[in-house]
């Protein structure tokens, strides 16, 4: 599976946009970058996914840069109940799991 | 939308003892996955099962454990002998095909406390 960093934690203000990062330099050409979020005391949740080009959602936007080696995704104006660790997982498609990684803690300050 | 639907939400039980989980997948959904979070740590993959047998599982997911479809709604995960670590917020998902493309669907877990 190809490796992802993210920051451990992040912090935003309430109706503010958002941008979580992930960086993903070993990711192979054809895997797909899936965001899921797990929101307190819950299964986690997909958000959003994308190949190459940008992708938008009714939940978010998916930014991925043109060497696909990291992406962004975008919350555009943060709620509180947006507060919730999200995990970027690259998608190998020798695998039909899905593998975790710690993700990112985005806390939401009202 | 759809929901993958788990009980019991919470199962203690004594150490040494057999515990079922039981999911109910997404109807159309044909590969099924369970998965188990201890307190603060990572998702961690236990079992994926597709046409009524395993696909994959991890080290985990040892002799203590199986699964099993046994009417084509049910996905259930046994625990024979349950021990101690095994206290943790059980995950079942399912997805409707194999493709990168495809979404996973998760249900809301069932916490089980081993005494």
């Amino acid at each position: 599976d190809a490796k992802t960093t993210q920051p451990n934690s992040m912090e935003s203000n309430e109706e503010e946009p958002v941008h979580l990062p992930c960086n993903h330099s070993t990711i192979s050409g054809t895997d797909y970058i899936h965001w899921y979020r797990q929101l307190p005391s819950q299964g986690p949740e997909y958000v959003i996914h994308g190949l190459t080009s940008n992708v938008n959602n009714r939940m978010a936007s998916l930014a991925i840069a043109e060497d696909r080696k990291s992406s962004t995704l975008i919350l555009h104006r943060a709620t509180l109940r947006d507060a919730a660790v999200y995990y970027c997982i690259p998608h190998t498609g020798a695998n039909s799991k899905l593998t975790f990684g710690k993700g990112i803690t985005l806390s939401v300050r009202p | 939308e759809p929901e993958v639907t788990q009980t019991p939400s919470h199962q203690v039980t004594q150490m040494g003892q057999e515990v079922i989980l039981r999911c109910v997948p997404i109807s159309n959904h044909l590969y099924f996955y369970w998965y188990r979070q201890i307190l603060g740590q990572k998702v961690e993959f236990l079992v994926s099962f597709y046409n009524n047998e395993i696909s994959e599982k991890s080290e985990i997911f040892d002799d203590q454990f199986s699964v099993e479809r046994p009417d084509g709604s049910n996905f259930t995960l046994k625990i024979r002998s349950t021990k101690l670590e095994d206290s943790a917020m059980y995950f079942c998902a399912s997805r409707r095909g194999l493709t990168t493309n495809e979404k996973l669907f998760f249900g809301s877990g069932t916490q089980l406390s081993v005494l």
